[in-house]
């Protein structure tokens, strides 16, 4: 059990400009979550998927961003036309399963910043 | 919807000391669980303590304990004999346990900054 990993762990990148991230849970969990977390702030919950199919989405997750679960397997989240107040922490997590007592293990997260 | 207030920003113990976080809710919903996160400088989030809301009794993971009060809607979290690894961003967290509701996602409060001195 390799742990949730998130890459790349840093990105600068220009106003305008498209990124994207990616997110591999750990191995037999079935649900991943992207959550976004402001300075100061908490966590807040963004997306997630079953398997390859994408369940929810925040009203948060504005038109420019997208995500995908391609075989259920990696995450990857794209902004595009990246503006500075997408600069934050993405956070991925993953679960085993749909049982609400199932621990969230969260990943190191991704930091970007938007100049 | 529901709502996670942690109302101390920052707070501080001596080490070997103990210290309590304070955590309060709103939710209409009867089934659910709590959650304390701790969150390291540069490092990622990890789970401290939950507490499901149908269990009476206080959740306990080694020198962590919860002190839950249901009717209150009040969750602290009480850390004995503090450490130094234990200096942290402390989230409380919130998730549904209903089938229908909202049981994928966490909601955060704010977190208090934790810091220990030797």
């Amino acid at each position: 059990d390799t742990g949730v990993s998130q890459d790349p762990r840093h990105k600068i990148t220009k106003r305008g400009q498209n990124v994207t991230f990616r997110c591999d849970p750990i191995s037999e969990h079935n649900r991943l979550y992207w959550y976004r977390q402001t300075l100061g702030q908490g966590p807040e919950f963004l997306t997630y998927f079953q398997n390859e199919a994408q369940l929810e989405k925040s009203r948060l997750l504005s038109d420019r961003f997208s995500a995908e679960r391609p075989k259920g397997s990696f995450s990857t989240l794209e902004i595009q036309r990246t503006e500075q107040g997408d600069s934050a922490m993405y956070l991925c997590a993953s679960s085993l399963g749909p049982i609400p007592h199932y621990e969230q293990y969260f990943g190191p997260g991704t930091r970007l910043t938007v100049t | 919807a529901q709502t996670v207030t942690q109302s101390q920003p920052e707070m501080s113990v001596q080490e070997a000391e103990t210290v309590t976080l304070s955590c309060t809710y709103d939710t209409s919903e009867s089934d659910y669980y709590l959650f304390w996160y701790k969150q390291p400088p540069s490092r990622q989030m990890i789970l401290v303590i939950r507490q499901e809301a149908y269990k009476q009794q206080n959740a306990t993971e080694n020198r962590f304990s919860v002190n839950f009060q249901k009717a209150a809607k009040s969750f602290s979290l009480k850390i004995s004999d503090s450490q130094l690894g234990d200096a942290a961003m402390y989230f409380c967290a919130y998730r549904s346990g209903g089938s229908g509701g909202s049981n994928y996602k966490l909601t955060f409060g704010k977190g208090t900054l934790l810091t220990v001195n030797p």
